[in-house]
């Protein structure tokens, strides 16, 4: 199966400021990496698909982009809503796997 | 719009089978375009895909838990179910259900799209 390695599992944001999450794949996944974010005692939100492409409602703040096998998230100017969990997955193959989630927290 | 809502025992005894049903309200289960998934999360753990079921009742399951999971359609009841069956502490998370794309349009959301609220099981005596 296709591991996804996220980095940091911590990350400490000052808010107003830019964050950035990274997520790397073991082989190759294509564009095929969705980004996650789950606040606490909820279910998580499709925030990012096609490595990119921002879902329906998903402020312009959020984007995606892609390197080879390395996927980043970017949080261009951090809101208090945006103090939660990131998750990203691959859906090139099966079984679907998650990376382990980071934490975006107000430092 | 469509929602997903799971609905099962929230707590099971060890060595039984857990039992869990996602009723999908707003949009028809039979069509072709989706996966079905149940996917969970252990406490303070990440997220864990177990599988899917489509209209047609074929079926995919994690590696890791084949052989202890079925996963199930009824199209009559707009439902699909999730059986998991030897279950120890380990199976302990919150349960949820999720649509996924199967063909691909432009403009068109992919991956998990929708998700359930989730449904805590715990396994315990």
């Amino acid at each position: 199966e296709i591991v996804m390695t996220q980095s940091p599992g911590t990350l400490s944001v000052s808010p107003g400021e830019r964050a950035t999450l990274s997520c790397r794949a073991s082989q190759s996944v294509s564009s095929d990496l969705a980004w996650y974010q789950q606040r606490p005692g909820q279910a998580p939100r499709l925030l990012i698909y096609g490595a990119s492409t921002r879902a329906t409602g998903v402020p312009a703040r959020f984007s995606g982009s892609r390197s080879g096998t390395e996927f980043t998230l970017t949080i261009s100017s951090l809101q208090s809503e945006d103090f939660a969990v990131y998750y990203c997955q691959q859906y090139n193959n099966w079984p679907r796997t998650f990376g382990q989630g980071t934490k975006v927290e107000i430092k | 719009q469509v929602q997903l809502q799971e609905s099962g025992p929230g707590l099971v005894k060890p060595s039984q089978t857990l039992s869990l049903t996602c009723t999908v309200s707003g949009g028809a289960i039979s069509s072709d375009v989706y996966y079905w998934s149940w996917i969970r999360q252990a406490p303070e753990k990440g997220l864990e895909w177990i599988g899917y079921a489509y209209y047609s009742g074929h079926t995919y399951y994690n590696p890791s838990l084949t052989g202890r999971l079925t996963i199930s359609v009824d199209t009559s009841k707009n439902q699909f179910s999730l059986q998991l069956s030897s279950v120890t502490a380990a199976d302990t998370a919150v349960y949820y259900c999720a649509r996924e794309r199967k063909y691909r349009l432009p403009g068109a959301p992919e991956s998990f799209d929708i998700w359930g609220q989730g449904t805590m099981v715990t396994v315990s005596s």
